[in-house]
């Protein structure tokens, strides 16, 4: 079935930098955008960026700029999202989703519709 | 960038009745580039509906959208206990592509 595996959970200093995978299977990984979704305890979800994997095309949110690179290995559909400079505030559930569109005419119809299980990051000194 | 708000912040309801959730939108955003998501306690969030209101596969159809412009509308016919969870709207209208605060609905 369609569905993307993520990393384990992580345990990291303040200053570190994180990596975490997302292994997509069930579909061709090339042909979907690839978001990720991050969400602190309690709290709401928070866009980080996006990349296609086929391009290399992407964006990142302007609060994260600087600090998060999100690529991919297609060879082995997997996608990844590297963080650097960890501070305590970037404890959180990461997400990864594929970004579905649909219609054939101009604009399309978009929704994030196969999800990760999500990766428990924890930074802490 | 365009910004979700959504309300209420919690709604309380009892089973078999209509949950009515709003979405507004800081700028007008066109309607295929609005979707609303159910995430459950413990788990990743699920895609309900795309282009405002057009369901995802395996969405019952008690689940409704509606709306253009900067307003939005979620409306859950037949509340069960399941549909307990944080409802989330989401843009596509132009990077950011950010969600709203969610709205808690408790059955």
């Amino acid at each position: 079935q369609v569905q993307l595996v993520q990393s384990g959970t992580e345990v990291m200093q303040p200053g570190a930098s994180l990596r975490v995978s997302c292994q997509a299977s069930g579909y061709t990984f090339s042909t979907y955008d690839i978001h990720w979704v991050r969400q602190a305890s309690g709290q709401g979800l928070e866009w980080m960026g996006w990349m296609n994997p086929d391009t290399g095309r992407g964006g990142y949110a302007k609060t994260l700029q600087g600090r998060v690179t999100m690529s991919s290995n297609a060879s082995i559909s997997t996608a990844y999202m590297e963080l650097s400079s960890l501070k305590s505030d970037d404890t959180a559930m990461y997400y990864c989703a594929r970004l579905s569109a649909w219609g054939i005419r101009y604009p399309r119809a978009y929704g994030m519709d196969v999800w990760g299980q999500g990766t428990t990051v924890i930074v802490s000194s | 960038e365009i910004v979700l708000t959504q309300s209420p912040d919690t709604l309380s309801l009892s089973p078999g009745e209509r949950a009515t959730l709003s979405c507004r939108a800081s700028q007008s955003i066109t309607t295929t580039y609005l979707a609303w998501y159910q995430q459950r306690p413990g788990q990743a969030p699920r895609l309900l509906l795309y282009g405002a209101s057009n369901r995802a596969p395996g969405i019952p159809d008690r689940f409704i959208g509606s709306g253009s412009g900067t307003d939005f509308t979620l409306t859950i016919t037949g509340l069960e206990p399941e549909d307990s969870a944080v409802f989330y709207c989401q843009h596509f209208g132009g990077a950011p592509y950010n969600f709203g605060q969610g709205t808690r609905l408790e059955i």
